[in-house]
Formats: C-alpha cells, sequence, structure tokens
C-alpha cells in the first residue's frame, strides 16, 4: 500500500521565520511528488517535483525532492500571516495520476 | 472557464438517506476523481474514472457508487448515508494528453461540499 508522511504534523512561528515542512513517501510506481496549500477550501497547487535534486521555487517558497532516499522539502522563508494555512504533499503513483495524501502540515504564522 | 464547480457547497442528511453529489468541469479533461478528506487528514481517494464509461475504486470506495456518462460530469452517489461519511468532498480533475503531459500537469479541484450525517 502507498504511503506519504509529513512531518511536523503542526507548527506554530512568527512573521519572518523560516519553516521547513517534510515529506517522505513509499510508494511502487513512483511518478512525480506535489505540494499543495490548502486554506479552509480546495488544495491550491504549489510545485511538482519529477526529479532528484532539482530546486523548484517560487518567490518564498522552495522545494525538492531525493528520489534515493525518497523524501522531499518545502521550505518557506520570510514567512508572512498569509502563509498560514495546511500544506499537503501528494505522490502520483497510479496508472490514472490517482495521488495518494499525507495528512498535511499545520502552519500557522503568528504576527 | 469555470474550472471544477460542486454541488452542494453543504447538506446535512439523516442516516439511511441517500443523496447524489455533483461534479462538472469544463476543461476538457479526461480523468476525474472523487477524494473526501476528515477533519484534520490528507485526501483519500474514493473513485476515479480515465474517461467516459470507464470508472475505478480508489482507496475508500465502499458505500458510494460514481458513474461517467459524459466527459464533463462524473456525480458520486451516497446511497445509504452513515455518520462514518461525515467528511468534506472533493472532485477534482487533470489532462492526460501524452507522455510529457504526465510530467506537467497537475491536478484541479473543485470548491468541496461538506457533508454531514446524523
Amino acid at each position: 500500500e502507498d504511503k506519504v508522511v509529513q512531518s511536523p504534523l503542526s507548527l506554530v512561528v512568527h512573521e519572518g521565520d523560516t519553516v521547513t515542512l517534510n515529506c517522505s513517501y513509499e510508494v511502487t510506481n513512483f511518478r512525480s511528488l506535489l505540494w499543495y496549500k490548502q486554506e479552509k477550501k480546495a488544495p491550491t497547487f504549489l510545485f511538482m517535483l519529477t526529479s532528484s535534486g532539482i530546486e523548484k521555487k517560487s518567490g518564498r517558497l522552495s522545494s525538492i525532492l531525493d528520489k534515493k532516499e525518497l523524501f522531499s522539502i518545502l521550505n518557506i522563508t520570510a514567512t508572512q500571516t498569509g502563509d498560514s494555512a495546511v500544506y499537503l504533499c501528494a505522490v502520483d503513483s497510479g496508472s490514472a495520476r490517482q495521488l495518494t495524501f499525507g495528512s498535511g502540515t499545520q502552519l500557522t504564522v503568528l504576527p | 472557464n469555470a474550472g471544477v464547480t460542486q454541488t452542494p457547497k453543504f447538506r446535512i442528511l439523516k442516516i439511511g438517506q441517500s443523496m447524489t453529489l455533483q461534479c462538472t468541469q469544463d476543461m476538457n479533461h479526461n480523468y476525474m476523481y472523487w477524494y473526501r478528506q476528515d477533519p484534520g487528514m490528507g485526501l483519500k481517494l474514493i473513485y476515479y474514472s480515465v474517461g467516459a464509461g470507464i470508472t475505478d475504486k480508489g482507496e475508500v470506495p465502499n458505500g458510494y457508487n460514481v458513474s461517467r456518462s459524459t466527459t464533463e460530469d462524473f456525480p458520486l452517489r451516497l446511497e445509504l448515508a452513515a455518520p462514518s461519511q461525515t467528511s468534506v468532498y472533493f472532485c477534482a480533475s487533470s489532462l492526460l494528453a501524452g507522455w510529457t503531459a504526465a510530467f506537467t500537469d497537475t491536478q484541479y479541484f473543485g470548491p468541496g461540499t461538506r457533508l454531514t450525517v446524523l
């Protein structure tokens, strides 16, 4: 059975801090790893990672994948209160590109 | 282009009642999915479809049924609602146009339906 584990489950930081969110996976047919941000509504897409060692960046967010060690990290620098959300990691491993999700990391950024 | 739409937004059911959650996408995506999200958890796949007339079970299909008579619509049916089906339901779609598209495309999610079974 495919498995995705995220850590920590929750994190509270102050504005300006840098955070690192972790995602490890065990799947039988890896295609890609995706990060989503969820704010009390539908998940919104952040990154898709398919190759090891290539960092994806979008503003203050960045992510990297290690296919040998089977994990990914999501970094957020200079956090803002608007970054408060649940961050979901998912792995695309099915023949129909079904996603297996982790349970998410609840990030709270205090002013 | 509305993307993925879901109705209703909220619904309260009594145990044993049935209902259909509607999902429509206008992006001509061939793949569609239904997920449920319990409080504090990630999303779990209920059913998916790779095209009109083709559906398959996901991780948690028990208590649900689906159909896919058109490319646009992918309704989810609950026949005998149970409290364990209290959850937020998300529909998603994606386009798989070819090998390269598999590594560049992603799933687009609808706004969700919050269902409570009492």
